[in-house]
């Protein structure tokens, strides 16, 4: 049973461009949220998908986008990268109304 | 507001006891997680607290305190693999009903021989 897997697993990107980060969420889960963290903090809540739609958001700009296909799996897009963008972008896979995440191993974003 | 503390850093010696601290203030309450994390990789689940008490798995305990908005994570017989940072995450939903997580910045743990 695989688990959740995120692609690509790094990645360098220059100041301006855009990005498109992908995740398949564990076998049996329907809700996504993706998480930012930088380096020696903990995650941040970005936002959160069920049912194609954007449930949660936070506290994030708009350059942040994302979208959930009818197989669970999502994407995060990022325009106009900033340096502060670099960082391990988190997908955590759950099954709406249970309890628990399980987390994919990240991308590692860098923007120089 | 949402605010997790955590301390930054601890060290211990294998084969002892450590007790990593967490306080919180969160504007909802679904319960509490705790998330070992080693460099570079996912963070994988550790233990849930949601009612007020002490949850004991194997080497790991976690105490929960509602009314002081207070957990600790104890790790017994440390070893050296358990150098790793230690998250603290409150799942915190406004009122949606859906799950959202607020993490602390996490407690890095060195375990020296």
């Amino acid at each position: 049973d695989a688990g959740v897997t995120q692609s690509p697993t790094h990645l360098i990107k220059t100041r301006g461009q855009q990005v498109t980060l992908r995740c398949s969420p564990k076998s049996g889960h329907d809700t996504v949220s993706w998480y930012q963290q930088a380096l020696g903090q903990g995650p941040q809540f970005i936002f959160q998908y069920y049912e194609e739609e954007e449930r949660q958001r936070g506290n994030f700009p708009d350059r942040f986008s994302g979208h959930q296909f009818p197989n669970y799996s999502s994407e995060l897009n990022v325009n106009a990268l900033l340096l502060g963008d670099s960082a391990l972008y988190l997908c955590a896979s759950s099954l709406q109304g249970a309890l628990g995440y399980t987390f994919g191993s990240g991308t590692r974003l860098t923007v120089v | 507001g949402q605010n997790i503390d955590q301390p930054t850093e601890m060290t211990a010696t294998e084969g002892a006891i450590v007790q990593i601290n967490c306080t919180y203030q969160t504007s909802g309450f679904n319960g509490l997680f705790w998330y070992q994390q080693h460099a570079g990789e996912a963070p994988t689940f550790l233990s849930y607290n949601v009612l007020d008490g002490l949850e004991e798995k194997g080497r790991f305990s976690s105490f929960l305190s509602r009314s002081k908005g207070y957990s600790y994570l104890l790790l017994k017989e440390l070893q050296m693999k358990d150098s790793a940072s230690y998250l603290c995450a409150v799942d915190a939903p406004p009122n949606t009903g859906f799950q959202k997580l607020v993490f602390g910045t996490g407690t890095r743990l060195l375990v020296s021989p």
